[in-house]
């Protein structure tokens, strides 16, 4: 899997965008970006995922970069709800001997304050 | 929208003893996955199954653990002999298609609890 790197901890403002950034420079040609969150021990829960070009759904915008080598999460409208630990993931790619196992750092802690 | 379930969501259980932790993927997923966090760390990746074979295992699952999926919608985790140390939330996870595009969805886990 390739190596992501997170800032350990972000603050937010209630209803503004959060952005949080993940280095992912060891990346191959072919290895999706997958974003998860953890609501205090609840399980991981899918945010987003990208290959190349940028990504959006109902709950993030996600952005690589041209060379892919980093991405940013966005939360456009962050609310308390939002605080939680974000975890930017690289999965090996499957077909080789991994299987898509996800391997989880330590993430980003944002708290979402009023 | 549908979603992984698991049961139960907390298990006491005395050291030695064997427990099964049980799971309902989503419906049209092949593939199942199970990973643990004990309080305070980081999620692991315990076992990936897909085909009624394990098709990826990490080291902390050992001869104590088993996979099987008994009918078409559970998948269970087995604790042969249970130790102190395997107190932990144990977390299951279910894709459509095998990973690099399609995203592993979990429920929302058992937190075992041995004494």
């Amino acid at each position: 899997d390739a190596k992501t790197t997170q800032p350990p901890s972000m603050d937010c403002a209630e209803g503004r965008a959060a952005n949080l950034p993940c280095n992912h420079s060891t990346i191959s040609g072919n290895e999706y970006v997958y974003w998860y969150r953890q609501i205090h021990s609840q399980g991981p829960q899918y945010i987003i995922h990208g290959l190349k070009n940028n990504e959006t759904n109902e709950m993030a915008s996600l952005i690589i970069t041209e060379d892919r080598k980093s991405s940013t999460l966005i939360l456009p409208h962050a609310t308390l709800r939002d605080t939680a630990v974000y975890y930017c993931i690289v999965p090996g790619n499957a077909g080789g001997t991994s299987y898509g196992k996800l391997t989880f750092g330590q993430g980003t802690i944002l708290t979402v304050h009023p | 929208e549908p979603e992984v379930t698991q049961t139960p969501s907390h298990q006491v259980t005395q050291m030695g003893q064997e427990v099964i932790l049980r799971c309902v993927p989503i419906s049209n997923h092949l593939y199942f996955y199970w990973y643990r966090q004990i309080l305070g760390q980081k999620v692991e990746f315990l076992v990936s199954f897909y085909n009624n074979e394990i098709s990826e295992k990490s080291e902390i699952f050992d001869d104590q653990f088993s996979v099987e999926r008994p009918d078409g919608s559970n998948f269970t985790l087995k604790i042969r002999s249970t130790k102190l140390e395997d107190s932990a939330m144990y977390f299951c996870a279910s894709s459509e298609h095998q990973f690099s595009n399609q995203p592993q969805h979990f429920g929302d886990g058992t937190r075992l609890s041995i004494l």
